[in-house]
Parts: C-alpha cells; sequence; structure tokens
C-alpha cells in the first residue's frame, strides 16, 4: 500500500505550457519534500514544505503544503525540455514515505 | 560540501551470491536510508540507521541487512540473491532531526543474471 499517491503518473506536454502534479495522503506529516530525478542519477532535492498552507517558489516552480499537512502540489510555469525528469513527493512522519512518482517529458 | 557517494555505481551478480553496497554520507550527517527503486514498485524504504543503530526497517526480507560505522559510512548487505532484487539501490543522508530533508546518492545499479 502506498502511503502518498501522486497525478498524473505520466504527462508529456509542449514547451511553454503550465502542468501541475499533485501529492495526496489521508497521513499527516511533519514535512513534505519534492525532488527531482533523472535517468541514472538518484533523486535531487528541489524544496521542503513544513507549515500547513505554506507556498514556496523556486524561479517558475511552486510547490504548496496543504492546510491539514496530508497533501502537496507542485506548478510549473512555462515548462520547459530541462524540467523533464521524474517528480518524486516525500512525506516525513517516522520515517520518509515517497510517492508513486510522476514522469514528466516536455518536448520542445 | 561532498555530496553522499555510493559505491560501486553498478554491479553484476548471479542468483545466489552475496553483495554488500556502500554509502558514505554527506558530512556531518548521522541518519543513513537505504531505499530499492525499481521500474514496477517505485522507491521502496529499507531501512535507517542514525548513530550506528537501526532506527527504522521497512517491510523486507532478512536476506536483506545493513550496518552503520562510527564515520556514519553505512553498508547494505543481500545474501542469496534472487533475480527480483535487480534494482536501482539508492542511499539518502540527513541530519537525523525532524524536518531535515535527506539528500541522495546517485545508487548503485544491481543487476542479477
Amino acid at each position: 500500500t502506498q502511503l502518498l499517491e501522486q497525478s498524473p503518473q505520466f504527462l508529456s506536454i509542449q514547451e511553454g505550457e503550465n502542468l501541475t502534479v499533485y501529492c495526496n495522503s489521508s497521513s499527516v506529516f511533519s514535512s513534505l519534500q519534492w525532488y527531482r530525478q533523472e535517468p541514472g542519477e538518484g533523486p535531487v532535492l528541489l524544496v521542503t514544505v513544513v507549515t500547513g498552507g505554506e507556498v514556496k517558489k523556486l524561479k517558475r516552480l511552486t510547490f504548496q503544503f496543504g492546510d491539514a499537512r496530508k497533501d502537496s502540489s507542485l506548478h510549473i510555469t512555462a515548462a520547459q525540455p530541462g524540467d523533464t525528469g521524474l517528480y518524486l513527493c516525500a512525506g516525513e512522519g517516522n520515517q520518509f514515505y515517497f510517492g508513486t512518482g510522476t514522469s514528466l517529458t516536455v518536448i520542445p | 560540501k561532498a555530496g553522499v557517494t555510493q559505491t560501486p555505481r553498478y554491479l553484476i551478480k548471479t542468483r545466489g551470491q552475496q553483495v554488500t553496497l556502500s554509502c558514505s554520507p554527506i558530512s556531518g550527517h548521522r541518519s543513513v536510508s537505504w531505499y530499492q527503486q525499481t521500474p514496477g514498485q517505485g522507491l521502496q524504504f529499507l531501512f535507517e540507521y542514525f548513530s550506528e543503530t537501526q532506527r527504522n526497517k521497512g517491510n523486507f526480507p532478512g536476506r536483506f541487512s545493513g550496518r552503520q560505522f562510527s564515520n556514519s559510512r553505512s553498508e547494505m548487505n543481500v545474501s542469496t540473491l534472487e533475480l527480483g532484487d535487480s534494482a536501482l539501490y539508492l542511499c539518502a543522508s540527513s541530519p537525523g532531526t525532524r524536518n531535515q530533508p535527506q539528500h541522495f546518492g546517485d545508487g548503485t545499479r544491481l543487476s542479477i543474471l
């Protein structure tokens, strides 16, 4: 059973489009992280959110932590080919629980 | 600051053999976690070590074991390898306190023939 469900599982969009990835759970987390992983490499940390309702921006990426600290979203504005990769969310409980992943392909 | 280092990067073994993977965490990090990543199952938690003690354990058989040394470096051992053990094994380190994220190495790609 996966504690964190991500949607969509796969996403293929044109360069310049906007997109949102969702990370949902019925469990409360003390913090939530988003990672991006490229083939042959380990996941790279993008952001950590801690407070319910928190919004963080990283250039064209906007991350939001749900008010109840059970879910999160990642919004990318004007996607670029360099955004291509596997996006993973991870919730912190007594261990880190990883989401099912969203594979994003941005077509030039 | 050096990142998390995993060795070796690639490994090929046959069924029934055993293997040891190594992870050197970021300097100052006391927690090391191990994950198995496969296309079908995603990232699955194996175990976490903190100050040389196993703090958490995932749902893997006893063939998977680990240890952590006084310098925080960690090793993971898999005995009696099976075809299904083929995966990317990732190590992540963190300070080990609340709200401190994990940082990953690039993994060891293990292939079982």
